[in-house]
């Protein structure tokens, strides 16, 4: 099962925004607001950070968004801090009543 | 609070199987959905399998059809996953997830498990 496309790698400067992308098909992605993203630092459990494309879980800070348009779902960053420096995936329903994760983002914080 | 415990650090042989559990507390085990993930060393998150509260199917990534087996014990609070003939490429930190809202909310700790001749 092939993964949802994402950048291997992001970066940015503290204070600057950073998106990322996740493109999938119109069979997972563009067809359902099933979209969610996780955080995982190294080592770590990966965490929630967003659900239902747009949605953030309660502790969550609000310098993380989402947002989708067709096929690619956005990851944005506002203010990016040094402690966001860490691995983000993408993840979606597909119509297969299964889940796909993205190839996953490295995100430097320069 | 919600909490996902799962069993401890397994080593196997290649073509032998293996069982992870992920003890649920903290709400309502039999109104959630469980998910298994895991992820090899410096790889991705692969999503395994995850059973559905709603009818009580299980649904597996077609990588995994004919491998993997999700099970869940109501009156234990704990969800299984059960993969055989493990070959190398198995090698992974698995993890348990309860779903909602389409999306992996809360997780386990995570299993390394190890294949090794």
């Amino acid at each position: 099962q092939s993964a949802l496309t994402q950048p291997a790698s992001v970066s940015g400067s503290p204070g600057q925004s950073i998106t990322i992308s996740c493109t999938g098909t119109s069979s997972d992605v563009g067809a359902y607001k099933y979209v969610s993203w996780y955080q995982q630092h190294p080592g770590k459990v990966p965490q929630l950070l967003i659900y239902e494309v747009s949605n953030r879980p309660s502790g969550v800070s609000i310098r993380f968004s989402g947002s989708k348009s067709g096929d690619t779902a956005s990851l944005t960053i506002s203010g990016v801090q040094a402690e966001d420096e860490a691995d983000y995936y993408c993840s979606s329903y597909t119509s297969s009543s299964t889940w796909i994760f993205g190839e996953g983002t490295k995100l430097t914080v320069l | 609070q919600v909490q996902l415990v799962q069993s401890g650090a397994e080593v196997k042989r290649p073509g032998a199987s293996v069982k992870i559990s992920c003890k649920a507390s903290g709400y309502t085990f039999i109104n959630s959905s469980f998910h298994w993930v895991r992820q090899a060393p410096g790889q991705r998150l692969e999503w395994m399998g995850w059973s559905n509260s709603v009818n009580g199917d299980t649904y597996y990534s077609e990588d995994f059809q004919g491998r993997l087996t999700i099970t869940r014990d109501a009156s234990a609070t704990t969800a299984y996953m059960e993969l055989s003939s493990l070959r190398s490429e198995d090698m992974a930190v698995y993890y348990c997830a309860r779903g909602a809202y389409g999306a992996f909310e809360y997780w386990g700790q995570g299993t390394l498990v190890t294949v090794s001749p």
